[in-house]
């Protein structure tokens, strides 16, 4: 299953609402999380079943869809969220990633 | 809290075997996968592989004829073996857990190992 996110990279600045896509080539029920990567360190599990927000993780990050068509959504841009930001299925094998998308700051 | 740590050369020549081992601390192998995810520098992420408790193993189809995946239930430590490598296969790799019900929920991750191949 080929994940395709988009933007590729998103210039914001403090405060914006954001919104990330992730798209599959096929349905994939809620089978789909978005982690959050910065640089040196392992991705950190952000939303999981596509919408459940993970335990710790700020109420500003949000997530929705089902089937194809996904979302992640930060309601106010805060300085620490400028990362890289990944979809990944876990439907069927082989789990599959979106290719990333970058957020920095305007 | 659950913490993987983990551990395994990090500089290789091209054809050698590269071999990575994710001890897993405060927790059970029981009701879980756990998986091998490498990253090559300044790329993407890719899953390579993943094995239960009981040893069932699954691995990405691109790099299944090279790879294999160990469990030792007695030490609490999964290992990974990559045959043949070359430059390409220069990453950092990840071990982490996953949940056996999907959602996607991949968590925690160790803190990743780089592998470099270079003659």
């Amino acid at each position: 299953i080929q994940m395709t996110q988009s933007p590729s990279f998103l210039s914001a600045s403090v405060g914006d609402r954001v919104t990330i896509t992730c798209r599959a080539s096929q349905g994939i029920r809620n089978d789909l999380g978005w982690y959050q990567q910065k640089p040196g360190k392992a991705p950190k599990l952000l939303i999981y079943a596509a919408s459940s927000l993970e335990s710790g993780v700020s109420s500003r990050f949000s997530g929705s869809g089902s089937g194809t068509d996904f979302t992640l959504t930060i309601s106010s841009l805060q300085p620490e969220d400028f990362a890289t930001y990944y979809c990944l299925q876990d439907y069927n094998y082989p789990r599959t990633f979106g290719q990333g998308t970058k957020v920095e700051i305007k | 809290q659950v913490q993987l740590q983990q551990w395994g050369a990090g500089l290789l020549k091209p054809s050698e075997t590269l071999s990575l081992t994710c001890a897993i601390y405060n927790g059970s192998f029981s009701g879980y996968y756990w998986s091998w995810i490498r990253q090559p520098p300044g790329k993407g992420l890719e899953w390579i592989g993943e094995i239960s408790q009981r040893g069932s193993t699954n691995y990405n189809p691109s790099l299944k004829s090279r790879v294999t995946i160990s469990v030792d239930t007695s030490k609490n430590q999964f290992s990974l073996r990559l045959t043949s490598v070359t430059a390409a296969d220069t990453a950092v790799y990840f071990c982490a857990r996953h949940y056996s019900y999907g959602y996607g929920r991949f968590d925690p991750w160790g803190p990743g190992s780089l592998v470099a191949v270079s003659s």
